[in-house]
């Protein structure tokens, strides 16, 4: 059961126009919500975070919008740039308690690509 | 500088035989993570320890052992039970159950 889904495998966009990568999740339990960037070879990184309490989170060119009502949230990069080339994963936590507190469900990522 | 070491970045390993992947970590983290990636899966949790002597499977522990006897370390065994071990494993750290996680560099297994 994928409780976190990026249902667009690629997105390929140009150097300065915006990047817009979306993510849909199923459990009503997830409170944090956030998004990861990865180069090959190498372990994510931390990008940007949401809380379920926000609609809205921006830090610099990346902005994450939260629509609690859908379960979807995207992560919008104003303007892009080719070194934002990357493989982005949206993850969540599950508020549940008990074992499974602070426990992340990845979704599958989505590869970027920002041509010059 | 703080951070998380895996090792090795690649490894071979032969049909039938257990290997053990090693993570170790110097941010005084609480919590780790073992993940398993896919091509089109994404990461796949396959064990975490949220406190040292302690630890629960995750969503795809079948084959796989772990131990947290220091804070520090979390080796991940892959055992002959796993079907298909090929993939990309990632190791990760975080502050008690906090939701910023801390990955190593991974450790691309194949086997041969």
């Amino acid at each position: 059961d994928q409780q976190v889904k990026q249902n667009s495998p690629s997105l390929s966009v140009q150097e300065g126009r915006i990047s817009i990568l979306n993510c849909d999740y199923t459990n009503s339990m997830f409170d944090y919500f956030l998004w990861y960037k990865k180069y090959p070879a190498e372990g994510p990184t931390f990008l940007i975070s949401i809380s379920s309490i926000k609609d809205k989170n921006e830090d610099g060119r990346f902005t994450v919008f939260l629509n609690k009502s859908a379960k979807h949230l995207s992560l919008h990069i104003v303007p892009s740039q080719p070194g934002d080339s990357a493989v982005y994963f949206c993850a969540a936590r599950n508020n549940a308690g008990g074992t499974s507190y602070g426990k992340l469900t990845f979704g599958q990522g989505t590869i970027l690509t920002v041509h010059p | 500088d703080g951070g998380i070491t895996q090792s090795p970045k690649y490894l071979f390993r032969k049909e039938g035989q257990n290997v053990t992947l090693s993570c170790e970590q110097n941010l005084n983290h609480d919590a780790m993570y073992w993940y398993r990636q896919d091509p089109g899966q994404g990461l796949r949790l396959i064990y975490y320890s949220q406190i040292v002597n302690d630890f629960q499977k995750g969503d795809i522990a079948e084959g796989y052992s772990v131990s947290r006897e220091k804070k520090e370390s979390f080796p991940l065994t892959v055992t002959s039970a796993q079907k298909n071990p090929t993939a990309f494993y990632l190791c990760a750290s975080s502050i008690g159950t906090g939701i910023i996680y801390t990955f190593g560099s991974g450790t691309r297994l194949t086997v041969v």
